[in-house]
């Protein structure tokens, strides 16, 4: 069985700061995901990672992934209050050629003044 | 534009009642999937579906119901089986067999009364 740990799960950091979260998987995958989520809304999709090494950036927030330490990491730089949102990533098997995805608990970050 | 349409946005249940949540996509992706959130939680599967007229549960799946008659719809009943209902709901799409991730509808929230 697939699992997703993330952390942290809570996050409060003022504006300005540096941050990493970590999204853990257990089992082998070739792909891994990042969505966001502001209160009481859908996810949004950030970045898709599909390989080994694969680093995206979008302002921000860069994503990379290890698959061999089976790591991503979301890297916040600069933090301002518009980030404050949940963070998922989610991550496929790789044995299955289904779409299924796992996803991780969520790391809620605050960015503070 | 193509996208996925979540209805109704809020939904009200009585105890002992079956009640239907609406999920179409017009994006032409093959698959669908139902999940779950409960406050501060992650996103848990409740169905999918990779082809129409074919389904798969999910890791939280008594108590839901679901039918995949058309390529673009994929309804979810919540029966009087389930027992704690109340929570978010999100419907989404993907390619099937692709790494594109999901695009996820707008939610619907239900509430036991």
């Amino acid at each position: 069985e697939l699992k997703v740990e993330q952390n942290p799960l809570f996050l409060s950091m003022q504006e300005g700061k540096n941050y990493t979260i970590y999204c853990n998987y257990s089992t082998t995958s070739d792909r891994l995901y990042w969505y966001r989520q502001d209160p009481g809304k859908s996810l949004e999709s950030l970045f898709v990672l599909l390989s080994n090494g694969a680093v995206k950036q979008e302002g921000r927030l860069m994503a990379s992934l290890d698959t061999k330490a089976r790591l991503s990491t979301l890297h916040i730089t600069a933090a301002v209050h518009d980030l404050s949102a949940t963070y998922f990533c989610a991550v496929g098997p790789k044995e299955t050629s289904g779409s299924r995805l796992t996803f991780g608990e969520g790391t809620q970050l605050t960015v503070n003044p | 534009d193509g996208g996925i349409t979540q209805s109704p946005k809020y939904l009200f249940r009585k105890e002992g009642q079956n009640v239907t949540l609406s999920c179409e996509q017009n994006l032409n992706h093959d698959a669908m999937y139902w999940y779950r959130q409960d406050p501060g939680q992650g996103l848990r599967l409740i169905y999918y579906s990779q082809i129409v007229n074919d389904f798969q549960k999910g890791d939280i799946a008594e108590g839901y119901s679901v039918s995949r008659e058309k390529k673009e719809s994929f309804p979810l009943t919540v029966t009087s089986a389930q027992k704690n209902p109340t929570a978010f709901y999100l419907c989404a799409s993907s390619r099937s067999g692709t790494y594109y991730g999901y695009t996820f509808g707008s939610g619907t929230r239900l509430t036991v009364v």
